[in-house]
């Protein structure tokens, strides 16, 4: 089955770590940039980061530069989205994303919640 | 970093009316755009492509137009599930932006 699955989510406290994790299964994963987008509660879309399908190339948003690392490993067929200091307002739904000419494949979500 | 707005914010129509929704770009985008739908508690789906094409499996009677920095995604009859909010979303120059999004609901 094509798919996408996210996990790492979780209540995180201020200023701590954040490891998001995205396994992909049933399509050829290496030769696929991949996306992280995020949703506040009761908010729009938010493009966050994208990684390119050997992991060299690397693209952030600006609110997430310097702050934010998305790597992957094609050897596991997994994307991941890291950082050091997560701020209250990084408090989202994150959701992987394939990209082709546009994000044809979406995961579930993984909930964020920051407090503590 | 280019800017989509989308008008308007929430369109309030009956099943078997037409909806048109705008996205617009502060600079151009070529046809670089995609629309995507997004129910309560789901993951958004793509829906159109490089301004015009359709996703596989979306309906058709999705379409999309447009190019530079005005497009226009169309729902020629709204079925009872396309009640839902659309984003926009550019892929012409880095960072990626969305849309503020319009709500689609029902009259």
């Amino acid at each position: 089955e094509v798919q996408l699955v996210e996990s790492g989510g979780g209540l995180v406290q201020p200023g701590g770590p954040l490891r998001l994790s995205c396994v992909a299964s049933g399509f050829t994963f290496r030769t696929y940039w991949m996306s992280w987008v995020r949703q506040a509660p009761g908010k729009g879309l938010e493009w966050v980061a994208n990684v390119g399908p050997d992991g060299s190339e690397k693209r952030y948003a600006t609110p997430m530069e310097g702050r934010f690392t998305i790597s992957r490993d094609n050897a596991r067929n997994s994307v991941f989205l890291n950082t050091n200091n997560v701020r209250a307002e990084d408090a989202a739904m994150y959701y992987c994303a394939r990209d082709r000419d546009g994000k044809d494949l979406w995961g579930q979500g993984t909930l964020v919640t920051v407090s503590s | 970093e280019i800017v989509l707005t989308q008008s308007p914010a929430t369109l309030s129509l009956s099943p078997g009316e037409r909806a048109t929704l705008s996205c617009r770009a502060s600079q151009s985008v070529s046809n670089f755009l995609a629309w995507y739908q997004q129910k309560p508690g789901q993951a958004p789906r793509l829906l159109i492509y490089d301004a015009s094409n359709r996703a596989t499996g979306i309906p058709a009677r999705f379409s999309g137009s447009g190019s530079g920095t005005d497009f226009t995604l169309t729902i020629s009859s709204l079925e009872p599930e396309d009640f839902a909010v659309y984003y926009c979303q550019h892929r012409s120059t880095w960072p990626h932006s969305f849309g503020p999004g319009t709500k689609v609901d029902i009259k």
